[in-house]
């Protein structure tokens, strides 16, 4: 079964200051991998998709993330971080090998603090 | 208008007592799902739904049942509420069916339950 996990519970950082958030998943071939946003008081918006092919992937907002096979990760990143981007973020990972059941398997939640 | 609505958005209820969270979309998607987000355990699968006539559970379906109306409707009824059912539930749908094998889920804006 696969599994995700997010090591920091919650993390503060500077107004325009850079951002990393850690993904870690394991699962027995390559996954299809996703991260979403929940802002407070408000359902989960998808941030952006991996599916294949290029492993450095765009999302909305100025995001990004990086797939490395080797280390088992999808991290998430941007360069300048905003006010607005105070939330709560979630790694998924998807079956693409059970496409009959289609479950998404989440990480635990990373909380995003951001200082002026 | 949003594409997944949830109604309602908060509910408290009374041990004991029966009730009934709504779902609908609009996206035209076949796939169906309900979660519930517990703080620092992520989101965990209760049932999902691959068609009106296709429905399963998921990981944690004890006390819960479902309900699927039509293809635009998936209701969630927790047969006689508990306290530690006290949440905040997320319908979604996915986009399954593009003959790909790729599915993203969309999120509903969740309903937050409250059991006294």
């Amino acid at each position: 079964a696969q599994s995700v996990t997010q090591p920091d519970i919650h993390i503060t950082v500077s107004e325009g200051a850079s951002l990393e958030l850690r993904c870690n998943y394991s699962y027995g071939a390559t996954p299809y991998l996703f991260w979403y946003v929940q802002s407070p008081g408000q359902g989960l918006q998808l941030l952006l998709k991996y599916f294949s092919g290029d492993t450095l992937v765009q999302g909305i907002k100025g995001f990004e993330a990086e797939f490395k096979r080797s280390q088992s990760s999808f991290n998430l990143r941007k360069p300048s971080v905003h006010w607005s981007d105070a939330a709560e973020y979630f790694c998924a990972v998807g079956d693409p090998l059970g496409t009959s059941y289609g479950k998404l398997t989440f990480g635990q939640g990373t909380i995003l603090t951001v200082h002026p | 208008d949003a594409d997944v609505t949830q109604t309602p958005r908060n509910r408290i209820t009374k041990t004991g007592k029966r009730i009934m969270l709504e779902c609908s979309q609009t996206k035209g998607h076949d796939r169906m799902y309900w979660y519930r987000q517990d703080p620092g355990l992520g989101l965990r699968l209760i049932y999902y739904s691959f068609d009106v006539k296709d429905i399963n559970k998921g990981e944690i379906s004890d006390g819960y049942s479902v309900s699927r109306q039509a293809q635009a409707k998936f209701s969630l009824s927790l047969e006689s509420a508990i306290p530690n059912q006290t949440a905040l539930y997320f319908c979604a749908t996915s986009d399954f069916g593009r003959g790909d094998g790729q599915e993203t889920q969309y999120f509903g804006p969740g309903t937050r339950l409250l059991v006294l």
